[in-house]
């Protein structure tokens, strides 16, 4: 089955850091760039990260770089969100996404994990 | 950075009408890499529509994307049911891959 699953979410104190799993089946990983999405709660959605098939390049939203950085295990399919200096309104649902078109950053998000919940707070 | 503004911000419409959401961008999104994205309430999104007009696999053809450049339109020919969501656009032109605040269309 093609699915993503993320993990690692959870409560964490201002400050703190936290590390935030997605475990993709069903297709040649090695062969897409994958993204991370954010929702705070009862807003909409933002873009957070994206990082090419091979790992070398990784772009990030202004409201995370210097905190946050995405990695990728292509011998284990996984995609990694190593987030620190976590702030209250970094409390959001985080979604790790495929980018829909092999080769390329520069893609639609065609399959959609369900989340895993991240709270900061003290 | 590319901004993207959605309107209306809210769309109440009854079943079987139409529906048009629109997309509009702060500067020229490039190649049209503009994609509409259907969430429904506790969901992740799904990929409804890419490059501006392309409608992804296995979404019915009652949707549809128009548009270039700053401007673009999602339509609904025929609001069904299950189509009373949230609806992102979003650009993947330019990094930052910014969203839109989204479109809720909700019954009448």
């Amino acid at each position: 089955e093609v699915q993503l699953l993320e993990s690692g979410g959870g409560l964490v104190q201002p400050g703190g850091s936290l590390r935030l799993s997605c475990a993709a089946s069903g297709f040649t990983f090695s062969s897409y760039a994958m993204s991370w999405v954010r929702q705070a709660p009862g807003r909409g959605l933002e873009w957070v990260s994206t990082i090419s098939r091979e790992g070398g390049n990784t772009y990030n939203a202004d409201s995370v770089r210097g905190r946050f950085t995405t990695s990728r295990d292509n011998f284990k399919d996984t995609v990694i969100l190593q987030m620190s200096d976590l702030r209250a309104e970094d409390t959001a649902v985080y979604y790790c996404a495929k980018v829909g078109r092999t080769n390329y950053v520069w893609g639609a998000l065609d399959l959609w994990g369900q989340g895993t919940m991240v709270t900061v707070s003290s | 950075e590319i901004v993207l503004t959605q309107s209306p911000g809210t769309l109440s419409l009854p079943p079987g009408e139409r529906a048009t959401l629109s997309c509009r961008a702060s500067q020229s999104v490039s190649s049209n890499y503009l994609a509409w994205y259907q969430q429904r309430p506790g969901q992740a999104p799904t990929l409804l529509i890419y490059g501006a007009s392309r409608r992804a696999t296995g979404i019915p053809d009652r949707f549809s994307g128009s548009g270039s450049g700053t401007d673009f339109t999602l339509t609904i020919s025929r609001l069904e049911p299950e189509d009373f969501a949230v609806y992102y656009c979003q650009q993947y032109g330019d990094s930052p891959f910014s969203f839109g605040p989204g479109t809720k269309v909700d019954i009448k």
